[in-house]
């Protein structure tokens, strides 16, 4: 059983589209992240939910929306997609917040073209 | 603010060199620290963490690393590599239950 799945793997798709990249984990865990990892390979965080709650939210433009319908699930919807948004969009979980072993998913590789 | 800094960006050995990557932080208080891999087109995965105690971490695959609080490192070694070692390294670093922070990575490439 794959513990944190995200769909798609692979995203290709035009400028100005809007597309969502989907999230769940089955550890039980209480927090969920989104993280950036540009092409210098570069991990930035994105936002934070725990407990379907947002917790951290990083400078990031308001054309990201991430969507947590349950503790278990962290949605990421893109409006507008711009060239500058390609990137590997990795998940993941924590039993904790901070401290605690993340658990990633194998990442969605978004292609704006 | 919080920071983690990787100077080694690639890093080529030949099959049974030693490795050492080093690995800087900047925080403030508590930290707990992070080595994690990422193999060729695979997600990252945890190596080996600090929280504390012994300040030199045995990891998986025989990867280790230690703590040094004066010098704000925690270097990532291991005493012969394999090819299969080849991939990305990462350190990361957090506080208490603030956000982790991550380096830049090091790519590791082993040649056989």
């Amino acid at each position: 059983d794959t513990a944190v799945s995200q769909t798609p793997k692979y995203l290709v798709t035009q400028m100005g589209n809007d597309k969502s990249i989907k999230c769940e984990q089955n550890l039980g865990h209480d927090t969920m992240y989104w993280y950036k990892q540009d092409s210098k390979k570069f991990l930035k965080i994105m936002f934070s939910y725990n407990n379907k709650e947002l917790i951290i939210n990083e400078t990031v433009p308001n054309r990201f929306s991430p969507k947590s319908p349950d503790k278990a699930h962290l949605n990421l919807h893109i409006n507008s997609l711009e060239l500058g948004d390609s990137a590997v969009y990795f998940c993941a979980s924590s039993q904790g917040q901070g401290s605690e072993k993340l658990f990633f998913g194998s990442g969605t590789q978004l292609s704006v073209l | 603010a919080q920071s983690v800094s990787q100077h080694n960006h690639h890093v080529i050995l030949s099959e049974a060199a030693s490795l050492e990557l080093g690995c800087n932080y900047s925080y403030g208080g508590t930290v707990n620290l992070f080595w994690y891999v990422q193999y060729p087109g695979q997600h990252l995965q945890l190596l080996l963490k600090y929280f504390s105690g012994d300040p030199l971490v045995k990891g998986i695959k025989g990867f280790e690393a230690e703590f040094i609080k004066s010098k704000f490192s925690f270097n990532l070694r291991k005493p012969s590599v394999q090819w299969s070692d080849t991939a990305e390294y990462f350190c990361a670093a957090s506080g208490g239950y603030q956000k982790v922070t991550f380096g830049t990575g090091t790519k590791l490439q082993v040649i056989p």
